[in-house]
Formats: C-alpha cells, sequence, structure tokens
C-alpha cells in the first residue's frame, strides 16, 4: 500500500523560529519520487521540491531544506528562521516510477502558522 | 507567461443541480489533472487528461465527468449535486504526463458550495 502521513495537523511558531515539517511515506516499490508542495491562502499549490528515491542528498534552497532517510521513509522539510509569508499549508506527496499526475499520493496537510 | 486559470473561483449551488467548471492550462501545457480538496478527506484525485484522451481517472461515482479539448482547455462536470460536494476544485497542468519528469503548476481553484 502506498501513503504519506504528515502527523502534524496544526504548528504555531514565532517570526525567525526554525520548524520541521514531517513526512512518513510507505511504498513497496524501490524506484519513487517524493514532492512537498505549499498552499498559500490564494488556493493554488506551489511545487517546492521533487527528489527521487535514489537521491538521498539532502538539498537546501535559501531558508529551506529537505532531509530525505530512506531508512526511516522519511522527507522532511525545515524552515530556518521562518517569515510570516511562510504561512500556509504544506502537503508531501508520493509517486511511484512510471506513474502519471494522478498517481500521485498526497499527506493530509500540516498547516503552518507563522506569528510576528 | 499566464498561469492556470480556473473559472469561477467561487461558485454557490443547490443541490441537485448540476455544475460545470473551467480550467485553462499553461500555454503549450497538454496534461490537465483535476483534484478535489475537502478538510475531511484532504486531496483526492478526480481526473487526469494528456491531449484530449483520460488518462486516468480516481474513485469518484459517474456524476464527476469531464473532457479536455483541442486547446488543452479541460471542463469538469458534476450532475446531480449533494451537499457533499461542497470543495475546493483544483486544476493542475503540466507540459507532460510524467509527473516525476516535470512540475505541475495548479490553479487557485474554484470554490463550490452546495447548499
Amino acid at each position: 500500500a502506498q501513503k504519506v502521513t504528515q502527523a502534524q495537523t496544526e504548528i504555531s511558531v514565532v517570526e525567525k523560529e526554525d520548524v520541521t515539517l514531517d513526512c512518513v511515506y510507505e511504498t513497496r516499490d524501490t524506484t519513487y519520487y517524493l514532492f512537498w508542495y505549499k498552499q498559500p491562502p490564494s488556493g493554488e499549490l506551489v511545487f517546492l521540491i521533487r527528489r527521487n528515491s535514489f537521491d538521498e542528498q539532502n538539498e537546501i534552497s535559501g531558508r529551506y531544506s529537505w532531509n530525505f532517510q530512506k531508512s526511516t521513509s522519511s522527507f522532511n522539510f525545515t524552515i530556518t528562521a521562518s517569515q510570516v509569508v511562510d504561512s500556509a499549508v504544506y502537503f508531501c506527496a508520493l509517486l511511484n516510477y512510471g506513474g502519471s499526475q494522478g498517481n500521485l499520493i498526497f499527506g493530509k496537510g500540516t498547516k503552518l502558522s507563522v506569528k510576528p | 507567461k499566464a498561469g492556470v486559470t480556473q473559472t469561477p473561483r467561487y461558485l454557490i449551488k443547490t443541490r441537485g443541480q448540476q455544475v460545470t467548471l473551467s480550467c485553462s492550462p499553461i500555454s503549450g501545457h497538454r496534461s490537465v489533472s483535476w483534484y478535489q480538496q475537502t478538510p475531511g478527506q484532504g486531496l483526492q484525485f478526480l481526473f487526469e487528461y494528456f491531449s484530449e484522451t483520460q488518462r486516468n481517472k480516481g474513485n469518484f461515482p459517474g456524476r464527476f465527468s469531464g473532457r479536455q479539448f483541442s486547446n488543452s482547455r479541460s471542463e469538469m462536470n458534476v450532475s446531480t449535486l449533494e451537499l457533499g460536494d461542497s470543495a475546493l476544485y483544483l486544476c493542475a497542468s503540466s507540459p507532460s504526463d510524467r509527473p516525476m519528469n516535470t512540475e505541475a503548476f495548479f490553479g487557485q481553484g474554484t470554490r463550490l458550495t452546495v447548499v
């Protein structure tokens, strides 16, 4: 079975705090892709990152960083020095190799509130 | 470059009515997917179209249907609306039908309320 679990439903932090959003996935496939999307209050999902299962190197993009660990089936997302504009719902998603857009499995999302 | 455009943004319908939602993908994108987002169920896949062909369909009743036109614009239709159809309907466009190769761009959605 394929599944994505985002155990944190809501997180509230104060501006400039670091925050980590957890994502745990389940799949039997050896080749798969993991994604993070951001959904601001305006509604659209904004693509943040795509990572394939063979690339366990952590990635950093500005204040964003991702920690992919196959041993624990986790793909966690950290925002350093959070800002109010980071307030949004964040979704982790899983796609097995060869799957089309419809085969994306989304987690339930984590709502992040960053207070000034 | 214009983004994904969904119309209308908000809609209120009565139970039993039908509704048509529209999605105009980014120019040059041939893949369009639809999702339903509700607080309880989260993001659920509805359909995927590529070059006017339905490539994939989610687990929704036959009241939900869709199509894609030759210019890649897509519409989805829900007939005999139920209260449970109230949701944010999101459309995503992509140049490819393989999301592992390209990213999908989402519209702002249509907020449907069924009363």
